[in-house]
């Protein structure tokens, strides 16, 4: 399976405090996406990292990826109580479908 | 329309009973995406359509699951016989290229099968 892997599952921290979420993932890709959802519904796209990028930078938001090592890290900077969602990586593989896989996701709680 | 829309946002159903969601993707959109999310865990894909190549149906559980697009426009995933395990969020995804651009999300349906 393509499926990326998000650790840790959970996470916990205080406002103010950075909070890092890796996922690593089995195929080569072409790009890895990273996605929040709030709620359990709707999933809202954060930033799409291309296999050929190492680093992508996003207002709070900082991904890197290293394809040599099949993983990606999302950094969010001074969180925020309104940061507390479920975020997840997507990858595309090498399928010529392109259809999109995503992991199992990691669940920030920022503390106020 | 301005956003990928689901339809029905919640359903309970019987077992046994076939159930029908509905799939609105953005407009001029070519790439629709269904995935089904149990509680508290991640994306399992379902199914994929690319314009009119034959759709990716590698996710769908059983053969029970079944998909249908009309042309680049509506969706609709039908579920025969349900099971207590079909009770999950559907949600749908659709986005303007072949899959490697960003997914809209709709805001999902809720299944419940008693």
């Amino acid at each position: 399976s393509q499926q990326g892997e998000e650790d840790p599952q959970a996470l916990s921290i205080q406002e103010g405090e950075n909070a890092t979420m890796n996922c690593s993932y089995k195929t080569s890709i072409n790009n890895l996406q990273w996605y929040r959802q709030n709620s359990g519904r709707g999933l809202v796209h954060l930033i799409l990292i291309r296999s050929n990028e190492r680093e992508k930078h996003s207002g709070r938001l900082r991904v890197t990826l290293d394809t040599s090592k099949k993983s990606s890290s999302l950094l969010i900077t001074a969180s925020r109580a309104a940061d507390t969602a479920s975020y997840f990586c997507a990858t595309d593989g090498s399928s010529n479908t392109g259809k999109l896989i995503f992991g199992q996701g990691t669940t920030l709680q920022v503390k106020p | 329309g301005a956003g990928v829309s689901q339809s029905p946002s919640n359903k309970v159903t019987e077992k046994g009973k076939d159930v029908e969601l509905r799939c609105d993707p953005i407009s001029g959109h070519t790439a629709l995406y269904w995935y089904r999310q149990r509680l508290g865990q991640g994306l399992e894909f379902l199914i994929y359509f690319q314009g009119n190549s034959a759709p990716d149906k590698s996710g769908l559980p059983s053969d029970r699951f079944s998909a249908e697009r009309t042309g680049e426009s509506v969706s609709t995933l039908t579920i025969q016989r349900t099971q207590q395990e079909d009770s999950a969020v559907y949600l749908c995804a659709s986005s303007r290229g072949q899959g490697r651009e960003k997914l809209f999300f709709g805001s999902g349906t809720q299944l419940s099968v008693l």
